[in-house]
């Protein structure tokens, strides 16, 4: 049981390309997010999925595309590469149904630089 | 939607000492606040969350205490050890409207010295 995963760890972009942050969980969780995490800023909700097929806006969600197409996969694409979007970048999961707990688990995250 | 504040951004704490942090949140519709922690380069953490029908919950040295009237909760460590040193998230959803929406605090850096 690998928990959640994260793909790549660390990550150097220049102004303008594009990427996808991998994310990937094996515990048949339904409810999947991605945030950012800056300095003094805490974590703030990029996206977020609460099952295959339906995802939503989190708080930041500019610059940033996500898609659901299987329970275990939530990739984080960022369409056009700022210096804005320099952070860490961590996925969690949870179960959205199981009334016993709404732990999320986190991945170890992705440094990205954009330069 | 949700905001939530959390105070003080950073605090120093002698071992053996207690730490309090305080989260306020503005949405009456958010009934489920979990406290994360985060050591240096690691991934943050579940360590207690509390539901808006309890109004404490402990394990051990640490407890959460959420006043709803006053929307706010706390998160409370006792007999503080140098391993307690780390950032310290609250958080605040609804389970029921929105579900999924977490909106985190700022973070508050708890350092316990020797």
């Amino acid at each position: 049981n690998a928990g959640v995963t994260q793909t790549p760890k660390f990550q150097v972009l220049k102004t303008g390309q594009s990427m996808t942050l991998q994310c990937a969980q094996d515990m048949n969780h339904e409810y999947m997010s991605w945030y950012r995490q800056d300095p003094g800023m805490g974590l703030r909700l990029i996206h977020y999925s609460v099952g295959a097929g339906i995802t939503d806006q989190g708080e930041v969600p500019n610059g940033y595309n996500v898609s659901r197409s299987t329970t275990e996969d939530f990739p984080l694409r960022l369409l056009s590469a700022a210096p804005s979007q320099t952070s860490v970048y961590f996925c969690a999961s949870s179960y959205s149904s199981d009334l016993s707990s709404y732990e999320q688990y986190f991945g170890p995250g992705t440094r990205l630089t954009v330069t | 939607g949700e905001n939530v504040e959390q105070h003080p951004s950073t605090l120093s704490v002698q071992e053996g000492d207690s730490a309090v942090i305080k989260c306020t949140y503005s949405d009456s519709a958010s009934n489920y606040f979990p406290w994360y922690k985060q050591e240096l380069g690691k991934r943050p953490q579940l360590i207690i969350d509390i539901r808006s029908n309890v109004g404490e919950k402990k394990d051990q040295r640490i407890a959460v205490t959420l006043n709803k009237t006053a929307k706010h909760f706390s998160l409370h460590i006792t007999e503080t050890q140098p391993e307690d040193s780390a950032v310290y998230f609250c958080a605040a959803t609804s389970t029921t409207d929105s579900w999924g929406k977490f909106q985190f605090g700022a973070g508050t850096q708890v350092v316990v010295t020797p």
